[in-house]
């Protein structure tokens, strides 16, 4: 078992419509929950963390955290053609060190017009 | 948020040879990462590299494939030994930063392809 898994995707979404991507990890002593953006050729950079369960909003994007289920998804509202790129779920787990992130494979996602 | 500095941005190389890529951030961090991206994949990390001690390796990666140095508090190398084909990806560096945002900050990475 994959310790993070996100659905596979590829995802198409039309603009405007909500995109949702979900991961799931297998640690339970996990604490940090991160979830990165990265376009083609660049390197990946932070849009969401969250530590607590439930549900934490920055602008049109929002990050829910069920611990007990050991789940972890980002929704992104009014979706831009902006957005197109993969998005990466990354867990530091139990007894690790902050920076030290176990990634999923990555979810592509594309907003068309 | 600290700014990292990466290069050589992307090279192409010979099987057999080596090749060191260096990773410079602006402020004093504790303690820096390096990931590979193969392609189309995810990142996996290879190791941790503090400063005045031996770097720690992830499984599935060895100090004599991938050697680093970590001489201060501010740049780190990976080298990246006796290529093969299969070592061609992408390797970035990054760097955590504590505080109310605590997260990690990648360099723009280095593209390497092995022919």
């Amino acid at each position: 078992q994959k310790e993070v898994e996100q659905n596979s995707g590829p995802l198409s979404v039309p603009e405007g419509a909500i995109a949702s991507l979900n991961c799931t990890y297998s640690d339970r002593g996990s604490q940090s929950f991160f979830w990165y953006r990265q376009y083609s050729g660049k390197s990946p950079e932070l849009i969401m963390f969250i530590y607590s369960n439930g549900d934490k909003e920055d602008g049109r994007f929002t990050a829910q955290l069920n611990k007990a289920s050991q789940y972890v998804s980002l929704l992104i509202r009014d979706s831009q053609p902006s957005d197109s790129a993969t998005y990466l779920c990354a867990v530091i787990p139990g007894g690790t060190s902050y920076g030290k992130l176990t990634f999923g494979q990555g979810t592509i996602l594309t907003v068309h017009p | 948020s600290a700014v990292i500095s990466q290069k050589p941005s992307r090279d192409i190389c010979q099987r057999g040879t080596s090749l060191t890529i260096q990773c410079q951030v602006d402020s004093q961090v504790t303690m820096m990462f390096w990931y590979r991206q193969q392609p189309g994949q995810s990142l996996t990390l290879i190791a941790t590299a503090n400063q005045g001690s031996e770097a720690t390796y992830e499984s599935g990666f060895v100090i004599d494939k991938f050697p680093i140095s970590r001489p201060n508090l501010t740049f780190s190398t990976l080298t990246v030994s006796n290529m093969s084909p299969e070592d061609s990806s992408i390797y970035l560096c990054s760097v955590e930063e504590w505080g109310w945002n605590t997260e990690a900050f990648f360099g723009q990475g280095t593209r390497l392809t092995v022919v």
